[in-house]
């Protein structure tokens, strides 16, 4: 079965630095997306990206954030200058159509801030 | 704000019983609807989308949609230990893509 590939498993970052997570999202998947998990939150949506642009952002995707794809196959999240509180589990998904088709999640980066 | 309810549990039900996991979203425009499952430290897992008001089964798992209600629900038929796990339920952004998702229900089948 296809699926979503995420980069590293587990990233520890001192506070201030900047952080790339990578995805693979599956081949002919058109929309990507990022989201977060905080430990023992919920799950909470960060960008959509669609045709090379972003089409929808949260209000936590603020200048601190940027997505990419550079490639053509990879996907990533670039995050400046991180933060003690941008620790989190961050998910990639991609979805072969957009709407009522459900998400293929990465089995996510888990980032610590120190 | 579009917020997603659901009862963080725990639920205990004994192996072969019935699970029944409740949601409800306050976005009346919402069009899609998704029950995800996820294991401890994994990433969610897609088990049920429903789009009409009604049930759709597949294998053990029923999902209920009522939009009058601003309700759906999974169902969870001959529970099994495996099933132990957080399910999630998430409801799209009406007329985007994006996914709203709630705390999600933990539910602990014992053998």
């Amino acid at each position: 079965e296809p699926e979503v590939t995420q980069t590293p498993s587990h990233q520890v970052t001192q506070m201030g630095q900047e952080v790339i997570l990578r995805c693979v999202p599956i081949s002919n998947h058109l929309y990507f997306y990022w989201y977060r998990q905080i430990l023992g939150q919920k799950v909470e949506f960060l960008v959509s990206f669609y045709n090379n642009e972003i089409s929808e952002k949260s209000e936590i995707f603020d200048d601190q954030f940027s997505v990419e794809r550079p490639d053509g196959s990879n996907f990533t999240l670039k995050i400046r200058s991180t933060k003690l509180e941008d620790s989190a589990m961050y998910f990639c998904a991609s979805q072969g159509t957009g709407g009522r088709n459900g998400y293929t999640f990465g089995s996510g980066t888990r980032l610590t801030v120190v | 704000q579009k917020e997603v309810e659901q009862n963080s549990g725990p639920l205990s039900v004994p192996e072969g019983a019935i699970a029944s996991l409740n949601c409800t979203y306050s976005d009346r425009v919402s069009q899609s609807f998704f029950w995800y499952r996820q294991y401890s430290g994994k990433s969610p897992e897609l088990i049920m989308s429903i789009y009409s008001n009604g049930d759709k089964e597949d294998g053990r798992f029923t999902a209920q949609l009522n939009k009058a209600s601003q309700y759906v629900s999974l169902l969870i038929r001959d529970s099994q230990p495996s099933d132990s796990a957080t399910y999630l339920c998430a409801v799209n952004a009406g007329g985007a893509n994006n996914l709203f998702f709630g705390t999600g229900t933990r539910l602990t089948v014992i053998p």
